[in-house]
């Protein structure tokens, strides 16, 4: 799998949008990225996931680039609860999804009021 | 509602002595997860199963056991060989290995007294 890198920690301001990247510059063909986050002391919830096309759900939108190499996770109205770490993951969609997720140290988002 | 429940939420042992976390799920799923984490670190898997009576070991199976003799429990014991077991465990699931999302419990915290 694809190494990521993420920044440890962003702010943002409650209602704006938290714009989340991710640097996956090994990334092949047929790797998604994947989006989790994980609320203090609570397991990760899954957000959104991606192979070359930008994807939009309930939770938040995924931007990727044209050439894959990095990736960025859109809240668009961040609020107090949304402050979590989030992880960005690469993998073979239909390998072996919990034995191949590797979680990393993700970045912490802090909402501020 | 459907989901993973975890017991309990916080476990003490002692020195020598094998403690047993359980995790339950109610959402059909075949596959089913354990992984530890550490303060400030990503996850790292333990144990998985795909289906019951079958499981494989995971990056840090030792010092570890489990079973999977119903399709909604999947049992973490931490045995005495675990010397350093002092983590937050973390249960989750899937439809099966090569699901997109994995769906995890609210975790144990585990500590040595």
């Amino acid at each position: 799998d694809a190494k990521t890198t993420q920044p440890p920690s962003m702010d943002c301001a409650e209602g704006r949008a938290a714009n989340l990247p991710c640097n996956h510059s090994t990334i092949s063909g047929n790797e998604y990225v994947y989006w989790y986050r994980q609320i203090h002391s609570q397991g990760p919830q899954y957000i959104i996931h991606g192979l070359k096309n930008n994807e939009t759900n309930e939770m938040a939108s995924l931007i990727i680039t044209e050439d894959r190499k990095s990736s960025t996770l859109i809240l668009p109205h961040a609020t107090l609860r949304d402050t979590a770490v989030y992880y960005c993951i690469v993998r073979i969609r239909g390998e072996t999804s919990g034995s191949r997720l590797t979680f990393g140290e993700g970045t912490q988002l802090t909402v501020n009021p | 509602d459907g989901g993973i429940t975890q017991s309990p939420k916080y476990l003490f042992r002692k020195e020598g002595q094998n403690v047993t976390l359980s995790c339950e799920q109610n959402l059909n799923h075949d596959a089913m997860y354990w992984y530890r984490q550490d303060p400030g670190q990503g996850l790292r898997l333990i144990y998985y199963s795909q289906i019951v009576n079958d499981f494989q070991k995971g990056d840090i199976a030792e010092g570890y056991s489990v079973s999977r003799e119903k399709k909604e429990s999947f049992p973490l014991t931490v045995t005495s060989a675990q010397k350093n077991p002092t983590a937050f465990y973390l249960c989750a699931s899937s439809m099966g290995l090569k699901g997109e999302k994995l769906f995890f419990g609210s975790g144990t915290q585990l500590s040595v007294l």
